[in-house]
């Protein structure tokens, strides 16, 4: 019983380059939750995804961050033309129905960005 | 403005005593807390949670308590184990989506065999 699977776990990227962030899931989960944690902070929401839709963005960035959840295959955070700022943590969750009081969430072991 | 604060960067506490672990919101329009439990290099665990209508809420060894008078809620943990070193993120939100929650910078929670 897979949890919920990032990759990849360590991503370095040069500034101006693209990165690509992937979260798969738990089984039976179609609600997928994207947050940032900067060094030495807690975590930020950035989106809130279910299959082939974006219910909540208002945590991302207006230019350069990206994500989906299409209908096959797992949810993409995409940041493109990187900056130095953008070296952090990621972690994607998942829920098996909308996360509201009385029911969990699950995160994965996060995607650790480092841009040089 | 930071709307969840969490004022004390770590905390060492003794095999077996009680870990008291403290949080402060602004936002009166926050309605469901959370505890999150994290280690290092890995994701945050789903610890426990309270609802704005309760005052307490207790599941094992883990009890959170709520003060929204003084928008004030604590992580009660007795007795603490060396396995509760981690760092913990109280977080909240508003009624309807608790995955939209807003987070402290975390306490350090050593627990000392």
């Amino acid at each position: 019983n897979a949890g919920v699977m990032q990759n990849p776990r360590h991503l370095v990227r040069r500034r101006g380059q693209e990165a690509r962030l992937r979260c798969s899931p738990m089984k039976g989960h179609s609600h997928v939750y994207w947050y940032r944690q900067l060094p030495e902070e807690g975590l930020k929401f950035m989106v809130y995804l279910q299959k082939e839709n974006i219910i909540d963005e208002s945590g991302m960035p207006k230019e350069r961050f990206s994500a989906e959840f299409p209908k096959e295959g797992p949810s993409i955070l995409r940041i493109q033309q990187v900056v130095r700022g953008d070296s952090a943590a990621y972690f994607c969750a998942s829920s098996p129905e909308f996360f509201s009081p009385g029911n969990t969430i699950y995160f994965g072991e996060g995607s650790w960005l480092t841009v040089v | 403005d930071q709307q969840v604060k969490q004022n004390s960067p770590s905390l060492s506490v003794q095999e077996g005593r009680i870990s008291i672990l403290n949080c402060d919101y602004t936002n009166s329009m926050f309605d469901y807390f959370l505890w999150y439990k994290k280690y290092p290099a890995e994701g945050p665990t789903f610890l426990i949670s309270i609802s704005s209508i309760k005052d307490k809420n207790e599941d094992g060894r883990f009890t959170v308590f709520l003060n929204k008078s003084a928008k004030h809620l604590s992580l009660h943990i007795v007795p603490s184990q060396p396995g509760d070193s981690a760092v913990y993120f109280c977080a909240a939100s508003g009624p309807t989506n608790a995955g939209k929650s807003t987070f402290g910078d975390g306490t350090t929670l050593t627990v000392k065999p």
